[in-house]
């Protein structure tokens, strides 16, 4: 089975400044990776994805993520956060050869003026 | 045009209840899925169907149960409602057989159980 780790709960920046929102794994077998956001009283969005091929992943939003294998890593990055990203923001693993999810417990952020 | 909507958004009810909370998705996916969001935020996977047929079935009490009529309906039927109930429960969908597996959520149905 494979397993997300965000060791942030909560992550206050300010605005205009840089963000990183960290995301380990663990898995015995190949994995994709997602980056989720879920804004206030909404369901979920895919930010970005990492399915193969180049491990920096660009997605909506101005967001990033790097994938790094040694590492087990998939942290989320933007250069400068503004007031509307203040959401919860999901990582998730799944199997290549399978079909279930499994989400990490979340990150809130939190933007500053 | 909604991908995955869920009817209702809101629900309250007392204990004891039954309830039901309808999915439907228009993406032609082919496999659909029930998670339950706790007060933490924290995202527990309930349930999955592929093209009907149940394949994830997590531990879950036996008050709730899933049906699929067809590949692009997913219900959640809950029987003798508890306090503990209380959560946003969040239906989504995929489809199988493509690399990306990415899965597309709906809006919520916040349950409260009084």
């Amino acid at each position: 089975a494979q397993s997300v780790t965000q060791l942030d709960s909560q992550v206050p920046v300010f605005e205009e400044a840089p963000v990183e929102l960290r995301c380990n794994y663990s898995s015995s077998v190949s994995v994709y990776l997602f980056w989720y956001v879920q804004y206030p009283n909404q369901g979920l969005q895919l930010l970005l994805k990492y399915l193969s091929g180049s491990t920096l992943v660009k997605g909506i939003n101005g967001f990033e993520a790097e994938f790094n294998k040694s590492q087990t890593s998939f942290h989320l990055r933007k250069p400068s956060v503004h007031i509307s990203d203040t959401a919860e923001y999901f990582c998730a693993v799944s199997a290549r050869t399978g079909n279930q999810f499994y989400f990490g417990t979340g990150t809130s952020l939190t933007v500053i003026p | 045009d909604t991908a995955v909507s869920q009817t209702p958004k809101y629900l309250v009810t007392q204990m004891g209840n039954d309830k039901s909370i309808k999915c439907e998705q228009n993406l032609g996916h082919d496999t659909m899925y029930w998670y339950k969001q706790d007060s933490k935020k924290f995202l527990k996977i309930m349930f999955s169907y592929n093209n009907k047929e149940l394949i994830i079935n997590e531990t879950v009490p036996n008050r709730f149960s899933p049906k699929s009529p067809d590949k692009a309906h997913l219900n959640l039927h809950i029987n003798s409602l508890e306090l503990g109930d209380s959560a946003v429960y969040f239906c989504a969908s995929s489809l199988q057989g493509r690399k990306s597996y990415e899965q597309y959520f709906g809006p919520g149905t916040r349950l409260t159980v009084t």
